[in-house]
Order: C-alpha cells, then sequence, then structure tokens
C-alpha cells in the first residue's frame, strides 16, 4: 500500500524557515516524480513545487520561487520541502504527492500545516 | 500560465440527484483534465484522469467528458458520500487546480 506522511510542519515567525519532510513507502520512490501541494485554511488547492524522479529537474509556482527548495533522498525514500523568508500568505497545510504522468497525483499524504504568524 | 475555472462554487443537491459540474480551461488541454474529491481535513482523492477514465476502485457512478477547453464531472445518483469538494486540475503544461465546487446536502 502506497504510504505518504508528511512532518515537519508548525509555527514560524514571518521571514523565518522551515522544513517540510514527507515519508514514502509501499512503492519504488525512486521511479516517481514527487511533488507538494498546499491549500490555506478554507480556500483551494494550490500547486508549490515538483522534482523529477532522477532528482534533476525541479519546478516552482511563481508564489515560492527563490524561496522554497525542494529535494528529495531516495535512499531515505524521502521528500523534502525547504522554505524560507516565509509570509502570511504561505500558510496552509502542505500535502506531498507522488506524480504519475510526471504532472498527475494519485496519491496523497494526509498533511502538515505551516503556520505563519508574529 | 493555464487558468481552471470551475462552476458553480457551490452546489446544493439531494441523495439520489443527478448533478454536473463544470471546468473550463484558459487554453486548449486536450484531455489532460483530472477530477479530485477532497472531504473536510482529509486530502485529495484521484476519482477520474485523462478526462474520462476513471481511477481504479471509484464507484461507476462517477463520470467524466470533455477536450480542449470544457469538461464536465457528473454524479449519476448523489450518495451520502459523495457530499465534498471537487476539484479539476489540468496537466497539460505543468499543474493547475480549479478553485473547487462545494457539493452540499440541500
Amino acid at each position: 500500500e502506497v504510504q505518504l506522511v508528511e512532518s515537519g510542519g508548525g509555527l514560524v515567525q514571518p521571514g523565518g524557515s522551515l522544513r517540510l519532510s514527507c515519508a514514502a513507502s509501499g512503492f519504488t520512490f525512486s521511479a516517481y516524480a514527487m511533488h507538494w501541494v498546499r491549500q490555506a485554511p478554507g480556500k483551494g488547492l494550490e500547486y508549490v513545487s515538483a522534482i523529477d524522479s532522477n532528482g534533476h529537474s525541479t519546478y516552482y509556482a511563481n508564489s515560492v520561487k527563490g524561496r522554497f527548495t525542494i529535494s528529495r533522498d531516495d535512499s531515505k525514500n524521502a521528500l523534502y520541502l525547504q522554505m524560507g523568508s516565509l509570509r502570511a500568505e504561505d500558510m496552509a497545510v502542505y500535502y506531498c504527492a507522488r506524480g504519475i504522468q510526471l504532472w498527475l497525483f494519485d496519491s496523497w499524504g494526509q498533511g502538515t500545516l505551516v503556520t505563519v504568524s508574529s | 500560465d493555464i487558468q481552471m475555472t470551475q462552476s458553480p462554487s457551490t452546489l446544493s443537491a439531494s441523495v439520489g440527484d443527478r448533478v454536473t459540474i463544470t471546468c473550463r480551461a484558459s487554453q486548449s488541454i486536450s484531455d489532460w483534465l483530472a477530477w479530485y474529491q477532497q472531504t473536510p481535513g482529509k486530502a485529495p482523492k484521484l476519482l477520474i484522469y485523462k478526462a474520462s477514465t476513471l481511477e481504479s476502485g471509484v464507484p461507476s457512478r462517477f463520470s467524466g467528458s470533455g477536450s480542449g477547453t470544457e469538461f464536465t464531472l457528473t454524479i449519476s445518483s448523489l450518495q451520502p458520500d459523495d457530499f465534498a469538494t471537487y476539484y479539476c486540475q489540468q496537466y497539460h503544461s505543468y499543474s493547475t487546480f480549479g478553485q473547487g465546487t462545494k457539493l452540499d446536502i440541500k
């Protein structure tokens, strides 16, 4: 069974940094692109970032470009999102998702909440 | 960037009703369109991809159609578990989600 478990969320001050992790199991992690999608409280889904199966290509939404960095460690079956210069508008539940056909998401984690507040 | 617009934003219906949700793309995306269902506090769940292909395990009362810029999700006979928020997603060029359609009980 595919499992994705996010962690690392919490309260951070504006301008601060946070690193999210996603632990994957139940599938060959290294064979899949992986993604981060977020959802602000009471709002819709917003695409954040992607990394291909090789870890060589990454993509960022304009809203996070230059502030967030996606990475993966296939030896640990783990996906990461390093978030910096955090703003109030970054406050959201962050989901990791497995990508099939690159940008189609067939499995999602339960999400981790990031709160940006002073 | 490709924009996705869903309508309506909210839909009230009863168990047994047939409902349709529409999704429009700002430019042609062929049939690279997916639908997700999300219940409160849970992660989204993939229902349909390639505009009309049902994900494994999804009940046959769900169906999708369309190509180019106009797409629909139809639920033929609403069941209690179907009251949720539905999102369309284009994956023709990176990824964009629609703003969501909340389906609630009339």
